[in-house]
């Protein structure tokens, strides 16, 4: 499968600030997921990207598709503590990224 | 609906004994896929079937390490015999289709492992 990496590995916010996850690829994907795992829980589907320079929103989460098709982001907007989890981007639903751990400070 | 239902939850087991992990995909479902996650690896594909038929294995660990899916309802991941290392969360994962042209994923809650 396809090889991706995101970056960063962790991410310690502040409540109330942004940040940002990438997730890079080598090659051309035909499609991007994004999922979430809570700690203890199993990851759960977020979102589906497969046109280029795509974006969707969902609530405080904006995804974005590369134009090249080669990287992808998830922007988090004023975290809150329910944001804490670990991220993941899927490449063509098989290969997955090592994710990103969140952690959260009131 | 049902998700996709693994037992055990959770697991002890000594090193040397064989483990069996079982998984009930969605209905409907034509695609499953065992995933094993750990610290140090996160989270891995060791092996995914279609309609049955085991597509990649290339992920399995070794030869201590069998899947079987008898049935669109039901799968097993086998280790035999278990070492400490194969300690790990075992996520099955179940979906309509696969790769570029599948559906999304749907996890089960996963089997905690621990070999000791």
């Amino acid at each position: 499968g396809q090889q991706v990496m995101q970056i960063p590995q962790y991410q310690h916010v502040q409540e109330g600030e942004d940040f940002t996850t990438y997730c890079n690829s080598s090659t051309t994907l035909s499609n991007i997921q994004w999922y979430k795992q809570r700690p203890g829980g199993h990851p759960v589907f977020l979102i589906q990207l497969v046109k280029s320079g795509e974006v969707k929103k969902q609530k405080r989460l904006t995804f974005q598709f590369g134009e090249a098709k080669k990287n992808s982001s998830l922007h988090i907007t004023a975290t809150q503590t329910t944001d804490v989890g670990t991220y993941f981007c899927a490449a063509d639903k098989l290969s997955f990224g090592a994710g990103t751990t969140v952690t959260v400070r009131a | 609906d049902a998700g996709v239902i693994q037992s055990p939850r959770h697991e002890v087991t000594e090193m040397g004994q064989e483990v069996t992990l079982r998984c009930k995909p969605i209905s409907g479902h034509n695609s499953l896929f065992w995933y094993r996650q750990t610290m140090m690896r996160g989270l891995e594909l060791l092996i995914y079937f279609n309609n049955n038929v085991p597509i990649d294995d290339s992920g399995m660990p070794e030869d201590r390490f069998s899947a079987k899916m008898p049935n669109a309802s039901f799968s097993t991941l086998k280790i035999q015999p278990s070492e400490p290392r194969d300690s790990a969360v075992y996520f099955c994962a179940s979906s309509f289709g696969v790769g570029q042209t599948g559906n999304t994923i749907y996890f089960g809650e996963g089997s905690w492992l621990t070999v000791v």
